[in-house]
């Protein structure tokens, strides 16, 4: 495997299920990051792990709860969630940003989950 | 809150032809990528451009950062079918971010 896999690519739950949606990044980088991306928005940057550490959390609801067991692993664990939950998730990793301007810092995306709320 | 325009929203065009998307915003960044975006996918990077001025070719696709910084091109020579997709530029706020700004794209069909 290489660059960023997602799994599932497709999922379908009720409100009152729990399932987890899963990253891998093979790509040697620090940093994880979750997005959601709904039709007519922008990406929204949800949750960023740095060292298996949370750095940022963007106000996102409770019913969403990320872990990250190793630099390399990412999961977003779901439960009782909304029909407007529904979206194409997507995972994405990259170096540290650097603390100068110049360097690149570049992120790296998965394919995505596409989550249907019912 | 910083925000990138990207402009038009949607494009449609003859296979050979050429065109360019914009991505502007009042805001100085230090870097902006370019990614494309097919149905169902994930982002696929392009490129990144830091440098204020610096323009820079992928093939037929060249990308220019605007010498304040605040705006980015995309020009396409002679388009082909393979092109179709949502092109989304992005940038960076500045030292030590992990946030990057996200325009909201602009999709582009190539007709054959």
């Amino acid at each position: 495997e290489t660059g960023v896999t997602q799994t599932p690519r497709h999922l379908v739950m009720g409100m009152t299920n729990k399932k987890s949606l899963k990253c891998e990044q093979h790509l040697g980088h620090n940093a994880m990051y979750w997005y959601k991306q709904s039709a007519k928005k922008p990406l929204e940057l949800m949750f960023v792990y740095s060292l298996e550490e949370r750095v940022e959390n963007n106000s996102v609801p409770s019913r969403f709860s990320p872990e990250c067991p190793n630099s390399s692993h990412l999961f977003l664990h779901l439960h009782t969630l909304q029909p407007e939950d529904s979206a194409l998730y997507l995972c994405a990793s990259s170096q540290d940003p650097p603390s100068w301007d110049g360097p690149l810092y570049e992120q790296y995306f998965g394919p995505g989950t596409r989550l249907t709320v019912t | 809150t910083q925000l990138l325009e990207q402009s038009p929203q949607f494009l449609s065009i003859q296979e050979g032809e050429n065109l360019t998307v914009y991505c502007n915003s009042s805001s100085v960044f230090s870097s902006l990528q370019w990614y494309r975006q097919e149905p169902g996918e994930g982002p696929v990077l392009l490129v990144t451009v830091v440098t204020g001025g610096e323009v820079k070719k992928l093939k037929r696709l060249t990308f220019q950062f605007g010498d304040a910084r605040k705006d980015s091109s995309l020009h396409i020579t002679a388009a082909q079918p393979g092109d179709t997709g949502l092109y989304l530029c992005a940038a960076n706020s500045g030292a030590g971010s992990y946030q990057l700004t996200f325009g909201k794209g602009t999709k582009l069909s190539v007709i054959p």
